[in-house]
């Protein structure tokens, strides 16, 4: 069966710090990769989705941004990280080529100071 | 603006009631999704209905479409002290990009 793994679960940074979240699938080849930021309280909004490795497609600009090394690996990066960065992280797949379910990952929090 | 919009943004009902959540969109949609979401979790998929489908049924969910008001709801039964969550409806804009409602807030009173 196919499973999602983010970490860390929880994440507090100093501002002007770098960032890295890892998001990694298992159990599929080739899925749709897909990176998420939500604000206390409110919907999700698509930051970054690719379709293969080293494809990467970015929905917000911002000082974030994404990478896709190997086919079942998602990164979330920033060189130096905002206040208004902080928020609920989640990474989520799909079959590559299909319009239909999402699996999400656990989600990373991350607080800025 | 969004392309799903659920209504209402919260709503608290008695464990054994029944509650309704309603999303509207936008666009032209060749599925629409629900999600839930328990604080501070990531999001589980519950049902996906097509839009040749106008009602679609999981244990205690039910899910009506209708593509002439680009509308959806979702009804749970017999509601639970566990379904206290956030629930959302997402479809498929452009490309890949699946959009998402702000969420319809349940709470479920014991």
């Amino acid at each position: 069966s196919q499973t999602i793994h983010q970490w860390p679960a929880t994440l507090v940074q100093p501002v002007g710090s770098p960032l890295s979240l890892e998001c990694t699938v298992e159990g599929t080849s080739n899925p749709n990769l897909y990176w998420y930021r939500q604000a206390a309280g409110r919907g999700l909004q698509l930051l970054f989705y690719s379709v293969g490795i080293g494809q990467i497609s970015s929905e917000v600009p911002q000082n974030l941004s994404a990478s896709r090394p190997q086919d079942r690996q998602f990164i979330l990066s920033s060189k130096k990280l905002l206040l208004s960065d902080s928020g609920f992280y989640l990474c989520a797949w799909s079959v590559g080529g299909q319009r239909e379910t999402q699996y999400f990952g656990p989600g990373t929090r991350l607080l800025v100071l | 603006s969004q392309q799903g919009e659920e209504d209402p943004q919260a709503l608290s009902i008695q464990e054994g009631e029944n509650a309704t959540m309603n999303c509207s969109y936008k666009t032209s949609i060749n599925n629409l999704q629900w999600y839930r979401q328990n604080s501070g979790r990531g999001l589980v998929h519950l049902i996906l209905i097509r839009s040749n489908e106008r009602e679609k049924h999981s244990g205690r969910l039910r899910v009506t479409l209708d593509t002439s008001k680009k509308s959806s709801s979702l009804l749970i039964t017999a509601s639970r002290a566990a379904d206290t969550a956030s629930y959302f409806c997402a479809t498929y804009t452009a490309g890949n990009m699946l959009t998402f409602g702000g969420g319809t807030r349940l709470m479920v009173k014991p």
